[in-house]
C-alpha cells in the first residue's frame, strides 16, 4: 500500500508554545487529507479536511485557530498546534486519500504531550 | 452521537479459532465501510473493506459481512493468529472519497 510519514513522532512541550507536525504522502499525490486525534483507549475522532490549495474544513468542536491546518502541496499537510496546553496532549494521525485505489493510507501518529 | 458502533471492547479467542468482530452504525447514509488494525502509538492499517452493493467481501483471511437492512457489519477473522492480536477499528463513510467515521475498537487477543 502507499505510504504516509508523520514528523516528529513524538514531541514534548511546554505549555504556551505552538508545535507543527508534518504529514507525507511518500509514494502518491493525496488530494485531500484528514487529521485526526485519538485520546487513550478512545476511537479516533477526526479533526479536519484538507484539501491542496484551499481552506480546511474544520469539524464541530474543533478550533481552527488552535488547530492551524496548512496543505502546501499534493504532498505535504501540517498541523500546528498554537499556544499548546496539558489538555492538547494526544496521539495525532494523519491520512492522505488517494493512490491507486483511492483509499485513506494512514500516518504513524505523532504523540505530543504538552507539561 | 456515536454513529458506529463497536459494543465489545474486548475478545480473547484461541489460536486456530474463528474470531468475530461486530460493528453498528446509525447513519443510514453510509455505504462504505472499512476494518483497520491498530498497535498502540501507531497509526491504523486498513485491512478490508465492502461497499453496500455488496453484502460479503473476502480476503484472504479475512472476511467482512454487511447486513444492511441490520446496519450491522462484521469482521471475521480464521484461523486466528497470534500476530492477530491487536486494536481493530470498523469505520464508515458516505461515498468512498469521504471522511471517516470510526468506532470504538474492539481489543483482540489470541493466545496461544
Amino acid at each position: 500500500g502507499a505510504v504516509v510519514s508523520q514528523h516528529p513522532s513524538r514531541v514534548i512541550c511546554k505549555s504556551g508554545t505552538s508545535v507543527k507536525i508534518e504529514c507525507r504522502s511518500l509514494d502518491f499525490q493525496a488530494t485531500t487529507m484528514f487529521w485526526y486525534r485519538q485520546f487513550p483507549k478512545k476511537s479516533l475522532m477526526l479533526m479536519a479536511t484538507s484539501n491542496e490549495g484551499s481552506k480546511a474544513t474544520y469539524e464541530q468542536g474543533v478550533e481552527k485557530d488552535k488547530f492551524l491546518i496548512n496543505h502546501a502541496s499534493l504532498t505535504l499537510s501540517t498541523l500546528t498546534v498554537t499556544s499548546a496546553h496539558p489538555e492538547d496532549s494526544s496521539f495525532y494521525i494523519c491520512s492522505g486519500f488517494g493512490g491507486r485505489k483511492n483509499e485513506q493510507f494512514f500516518g504513524p501518529g505523532t504523540r505530543l504531550t504538552v507539561l | 452521537d456515536q454513529q458506529v458502533k463497536q459494543n465489545s471492547p474486548s475478545l480473547s479467542v484461541q489460536e486456530g479459532r474463528i474470531s468475530i468482530l461486530n460493528c453498528d452504525y446509525t447513519n443510514s447514509m453510509f455505504d462504505y465501510f472499512l476494518w483497520y488494525k491498530k498497535y498502540p502509538a501507531e497509526g491504523p492499517t486498513f485491512l478490508i473493506s465492502i461497499s453496500s452493493i455488496k453484502d460479503k467481501n473476502e480476503d484472504g483471511r479475512f472476511t467482512v459481512f454487511l447486513n444492511k437492512s441490520a446496519k450491522h457489519l462484521s469482521l471475521h477473522i480464521v484461523p486466528s493468529q497470534p500476530g492477530d492480536s491487536a486494536v481493530y477499528f470498523c469505520a464508515a463513510s458516505a461515498g468512498t472519497a469521504s471522511k471517516l467515521t470510526f468506532g470504538t475498537g474492539t481489543r483482540l487477543q489470541v493466545t496461544l
